[in-house]
């Protein structure tokens, strides 16, 4: 079974420029979250799709971090304009609705905002 | 906030069972307690987890108090590739589950040849 893909592994951006991230979850998974990552910390749950309807988006800084799930599918995650604190790793995960006690991760993206 | 209390570090000898201790002092009769690991450069990987009997899988055992306050995770034949990030959560589970994952910063675990 393919895992969770995501892209770019890595990018590197100045501040106040724009990025993307995208994620493909684990097929038949209803349940697609994106997380953050600082360096030294653990994850922080940004957004938290259903299908394609937001379940839960209260930790994601709306003036800047957008999220869509076209479809219930893909995912794709933009900060529109990138500050020097968002530099850190932004992780994908799904799960199936039957059974949201295991998410499954993907590798990551590491962002570095110069 | 995370509801759970971790050591930072531990280090174990290859070889050795690996006991990660995990308090959860506030838990709720509905929470569950969830171990997930990441290793250097990797996202994080389920584990294990239990609401009051102790659980066992393929890559660990989970022993829960009977007061369910506190709780430790074990790795009975620990290896160099289980060195890791592990995190200790606690969150409600099962078939009402939709709440997040809350993690705090863990126990980090050096497995020492």
């Amino acid at each position: 079974e393919a895992g969770v893909a995501q892209s770019p592994r890595y990018k590197i951006i100045e501040k106040r420029q724009s990025v993307a991230f995208w994620c493909n979850p684990i097929s038949g998974h209803a349940t697609l979250y994106w997380y953050q990552q600082i360096l030294g910390q653990g994850p922080k749950l940004l957004i938290q799709f259903q299908n394609n309807g937001v379940v839960d988006d209260s930790q994601l800084p709306k003036d800047r971090f957008s999220a869509e799930r076209l479809k219930g599918v893909d995912s794709t995650l933009k900060i529109q304009p990138a500050k020097l604190e968002d530099s850190a790793v932004y992780l994908c995960a799904s799960s199936t609705l039957a059974d949201t006690d295991t998410q499954y991760f993907g590798p990551g993206t590491r962002l570095t905002v110069l | 906030d995370a509801k759970t209390t971790q050591p930072p570090s531990m280090d174990c000898a290859e070889g050795r069972a690996a006991n990660l201790p995990c308090n959860h002092s506030t838990i709720s009769g509905n929470e569950y307690v969830y171990w997930y690991r990441q290793i250097h450069s990797q996202g994080p990987q389920y584990i294990i987890h239990g609401l009051k009997n102790n659980e066992t899988n393929e890559m660990a055992s989970l022993i829960i108090t009977e007061d369910r306050k506190s709780s430790t995770l074990i790795l009975p034949h620990a290896t160099l590739r289980d060195t890791a990030v592990y995190y200790c959560i606690v969150r409600v589970g099962g078939f009402f589950g939709n709440e997040k994952l809350t993690f705090g910063t863990g126990t980090r675990l050096t497995i020492i040849p």
